[in-house]
């Protein structure tokens, strides 16, 4: 099976604009999470999506924002970027949303300019 | 109460040694611990996982300790070699009903050869 994929790999923005990141989570997977790496932070939980709805949200500001499609996809949102948002955004999908092996993919290097 | 041990935010070893990584989780009611493996510029893998209903898992040369009682996990690894370099994550459930995954800090595994 296909790993979890993300697209883009790299991004670049300045302060003001909006990004969109995309999430393909491993075939038969209907759970996506998202999750925010950044050096000073460590790996925290912004979201997670099943079956087309949010069932869990971190602890973030609305400029986050998620959705999730009927095949499973998933996009995450922010709006008004910050220089603060720069970090790496990583998706992780698990068969179903209860406690359960979660496979992340290689993430998306957001870099706020 | 008595510290079973401590949280290194590296570790340096000779490849063949025998490896220890310690993790102290935040929630008693935590019922599932994952450990991962973080390369450069890649997403976090999946190595072992272990649920609150039993105190020790193996793998294929890694083993997971639960100590309910001190709130503590550690990760061995048999015969270190090389390519186990890498930053090295706990990260417990605390949300039954979904996936979000609360981590640790992380701890940097140098093997040298």
């Amino acid at each position: 099976k296909a790993g979890v994929t993300q697209t883009p790999r790299y991004l670049i923005k300045t302060r003001g604009q909006q990004v969109t990141l995309s999430c393909s989570p491993i075939s038969g997977h209907r759970s996506v999470s998202w999750y925010q790496q950044t050096p000073g932070q460590g790996l925290q939980f912004l979201f997670e999506y099943f079956s087309e709805t949010q069932r869990n949200k971190g602890n973030f500001p609305g400029r986050f924002s998620g959705r999730q499609f009927s095949n499973s996809r998933s996009e995450m949102n922010v709006s008004t970027l910050e220089l603060g948002d720069s970090a790496l955004y990583l998706c992780a999908s698990s068969p179903d949303s209860m406690a359960d092996t979660q496979y992340f993919g290689p993430g998306t290097r957001l870099t706020v300019l | 109460g008595e510290s079973v041990g401590l949280h290194l935010p590296t570790l340096s070893v000779q490849e063949g040694d025998n490896s220890i990584i310690n993790c102290a989780y935040s929630n008693s009611a935590s019922d599932y611990f994952i450990w991962y493996k973080q390369e450069s510029g890649k997403g976090p893998q999946f190595i072992i996982d272990i649920r609150s209903n039993m105190d020790k898992r193996q793998g294929q040369r890694v083993t997971v300790l639960l100590n309910k009682t001190v709130k503590h996990l550690s990760l061995q690894i048999a015969a270190t070699q090389p390519g186990d370099s890498a930053v090295y994550f706990c990260a417990e459930n605390i949300n039954q009903a979904g996936t979000a995954l609360i981590f640790g800090k992380g701890t940097t595994l140098s093997v040298s050869s």
